[in-house]
């Protein structure tokens, strides 16, 4: 199956910093998600971004997919970035949507 | 619009015990995912659900693991008998459709088995 590899794996930074998370993965993918995953455990969709740029607030992700990559950006983090951060691939084909994640980027942001 | 909704959100019980979770997708959503995510790994699917029919199972452990879909609504997701390795968060995620569109994830059943 597609392998998703995460970096890097452990981040820690002080209130005010930028950062840029990296997302590799082995095949082609239809589809690629972000996702962010609270202390709570909840997990928030970030972004759906198969392809291209895309950009919401302090965020933006860009996918490369003809060169398997995808990059998240945080800019000025704050203590609410922290958490952890998932990619998620499908690379499926056909109608069967099916995410296979990554093991994430622990962020902590430090006031 | 309510999220996905799941209960109990923990459960502790000991090995060789059954238990069942519980899961309210967001209302018009026609596809469900059950999830197990083990601590310091992101989430495995386990079943996919399209209304009430099975998608794919392949990672499901059936000599233990079951869930339906009634309806095409609510899901449960029964493990019966737990054993030691099955402590994990398990999460629900539903989507409006089976095609490339966003999954929603509700807030997790945290099950602990001693």
């Amino acid at each position: 199956g597609i392998q998703v590899e995460q970096s890097p794996p452990d981040l820690i930074l002080q209130e005010g910093a930028n950062s840029t998370l990296r997302c590799n993965f082995s095949d082609s993918v239809n589809n690629l998600q972000w996702f962010h995953q609270n202390p709570w455990g909840q997990l928030i969709n970030l972004f759906y971004i198969p392809s291209g740029t895309k950009q919401n607030g302090r965020l933006s992700a860009t996918t490369v997919a003809t060169e398997r990559y995808s990059l998240l950006y945080i800019s000025s983090s704050q203590t609410t970035d922290s958490g952890v951060y998932f990619c998620a691939v499908d690379a499926s084909g056909g109608s069967n949507y099916k995410l296979t994640f990554g093991k994430g980027t622990l962020l902590t942001v430090n006031p | 619009e309510a999220g996905v909704a799941q209960s109990p959100r923990y459960k502790i019980i000991e090995k060789r015990q059954s238990v069942a979770f519980w899961c309210n997708p967001i209302s018009g959503h026609a596809t469900l995912y059950w999830y197990q995510q083990i601590l310091g790994q992101g989430p495995k699917l386990l079943i996919q659900f399209q209304n009430n029919g099975v998608v794919d199972d392949s990672q499901l452990p059936k000599d233990r693991f079951s869930a339906e879909r009634l309806k095409g609504v609510d899901s449960t997701l029964k493990i019966q008998p737990a054993k030691l390795e099955d402590s994990a968060v398990y999460l629900c995620a539903s989507s409006l459709w089976e095609g490339k569109e966003t999954q929603y994830f509700g807030p997790g059943t945290r099950l602990l088995v001693l």
